[in-house]
């Protein structure tokens, strides 16, 4: 299958802890996007790559989530001292980069903050 | 940031008859996503809508774009129980191409 993976699909852990999600992207899709989806909500965005070069990071929930794409290949997504309240879905997605292209998505990696 | 609203929240069909869901955004449209989601998992692109008036078809579901109207419609005909999930519009910003959600369709097919 060569879709776009995420690993683990599911994390639980304790208040206070650092977690980290990986995504691999399709191999030759250049612009690879982070979202966080909650119960009964759509997708949101968090940030967005484009090779290795990080272009919006804005959307970034606050300054304990960092992510990296550093060879322009996978992607982590890192969130410091978690909180109960970033149990979510978190998503990834990635696209050829030319404009409008659709972004698929990966199955996701479920975190629960205990 | 652009929104998009979906009516309905959710709804409940009996299997073999078609429904329709609605994506109305709050800012001018200028690609539209459908992407379809059962729970817990990712998103499935369905298909994309980026001129005035563009229809697609792809099996039984049918959307279409109504520029002026900042709105797109999803149609299924004769749905099945492989239908049922969650379908969720996504609007395209042409600054980052990032997408913008709806909060989404649960839709229940009913043997």
């Amino acid at each position: 299958d060569t879709g776009v993976s995420q690993d683990p699909r599911h994390k639980i852990t304790k208040r206070g802890q650092n977690v980290t999600f990986r995504c691999d992207p399709i191999s030759e899709h250049n612009r690879l996007y982070w979202y966080r989806q909650t119960l009964g909500q759509g997708p949101e965005f968090l940030t967005y790559f484009q090779n290795e070069a990080q272009l919006e990071k804005s959307r970034l929930l606050s300054d304990r989530f960092s992510a990296e794409r550093p060879k322009g290949s996978f992607s982590t997504l890192e969130i410091q001292r978690t909180e109960q309240g970033d149990s979510a879905m978190y998503l990834c997605a990635s696209s050829p980069g030319t404009d409008y292209n659709e972004q698929f998505f990966g199955p996701g990696t479920r975190l629960t903050v205990l | 940031s652009q929104e998009l609203e979906q009516s309905p929240q959710s709804l409940i069909v009996q299997e073999g008859k078609n429904l329709t869901i609605n994506c109305t955004s709050s800012k001018t449209l200028y690609g539209l996503y459908w992407y379809k989601q059962k729970y817990g998992e990712g998103l499935i692109f369905l298909m994309m809508l980026q001129k005035g008036g563009e229809e697609k078809s792809h099996e039984k579901i049918t959307a279409k774009l109504d520029e002026k109207k900042q709105q797109s419609s999803l149609h299924i005909t004769a749905s099945q129980p492989s239908h049922a999930g969650i379908y969720l519009c996504g609007a395209v910003s042409l600054r980052d191409y990032k997408l913008s959600f709806g909060a989404g369709t649960t839709v229940t097919v009913r043997a």
